[in-house]
């Protein structure tokens, strides 16, 4: 129940494609949802983050969908570009205790030029 | 600083060895939390401290594994009698407020125990 399951392990997208990465999770107490971005070498940095009262947030190039039926997120990344080759980690935590950050496991991210 | 510190950024020990990871969070922030992260996996949360109070330690692996905050600032993760399995990017975070809000990563220590 305290899972966060992302796919795709490895993604390769062509630059000015879309990349799409995927997460689910099965504890419905969780009510906020980031995505954080790792490049090589460095801590992750959150990207952008979603509460359940909204189905979509957008932030320039980056956006996440919210499915709370289905208890599924996403984060969407139009117009990708090589600079945002880097790992993407989903995570979950029950309002008010980021402590309690569940993370996925990671989707590796190519930008193909 | 402007942002979290982490010291040594590389650590080679021997197994059986002692080490410390030193952790300096963004001036002001509250909350202050440990992470694991193996090669190719997501963070795995160690421990999370409100000021000097160490709030939950639930991740600690076992005890050999030890972290202070003494002055609700710098915080340091000692690890005794270092194994394999301890190999690993420690990952230390903090935030300005208690219990929300986001995470603010340094760039870890890498530990390699041969």
């Amino acid at each position: 129940q305290q899972q966060v399951k992302q796919s795709p392990q490895s993604l390769i997208v062509q630059k000015g494609g879309i990349s799409i990465i995927n997460c689910a999770y099965e504890n419905t107490a969780f009510d906020y949802f980031p995505w954080y971005q790792q490049f090589p070498g460095k801590g992750p940095a959150l990207l952008i983050a979603i509460r359940p009262d909204v189905s979509e947030k957008k932030e320039g190039r980056f956006t996440i969908s919210f499915n709370k039926s289905a208890k599924q997120f996403s984060l969407h990344i139009m117009d990708s570009q090589p600079g945002d080759s880097a790992t993407y980690f989903c995570a979950a935590s029950p309002m008010d205790s980021n402590y309690q950050l569940i993370w996925g496991a990671g989707t590796k991210l190519i930008i193909k030029p | 600083g402007a942002g979290v510190s982490q010291s040594p950024r590389y650590k080679v020990a021997k197994r059986g060895q002692d080490v410390a990871l030193r952790c300096d969070p963004i001036s002001g922030h509250v909350s202050l939390f440990w992470y694991q992260q193996a090669l190719g996996q997501g963070p795995e949360f160690l421990t999370y401290f409100q000021n000097e109070a160490q709030l939950d330690k639930s991740g600690l692996p076992s005890d050999r594994f030890f972290a202070e905050r003494p002055e609700g600032s710098v915080s340091t993760l000692k690890i005794q009698r270092t194994q394999q399995e301890d190999s690993a990017v420690y990952l230390c975070a903090s935030s300005r407020q208690q219990n929300t809000g986001e995470l603010f990563f340094g760039e870890g220590s890498r530990l390699t125990v041969l």
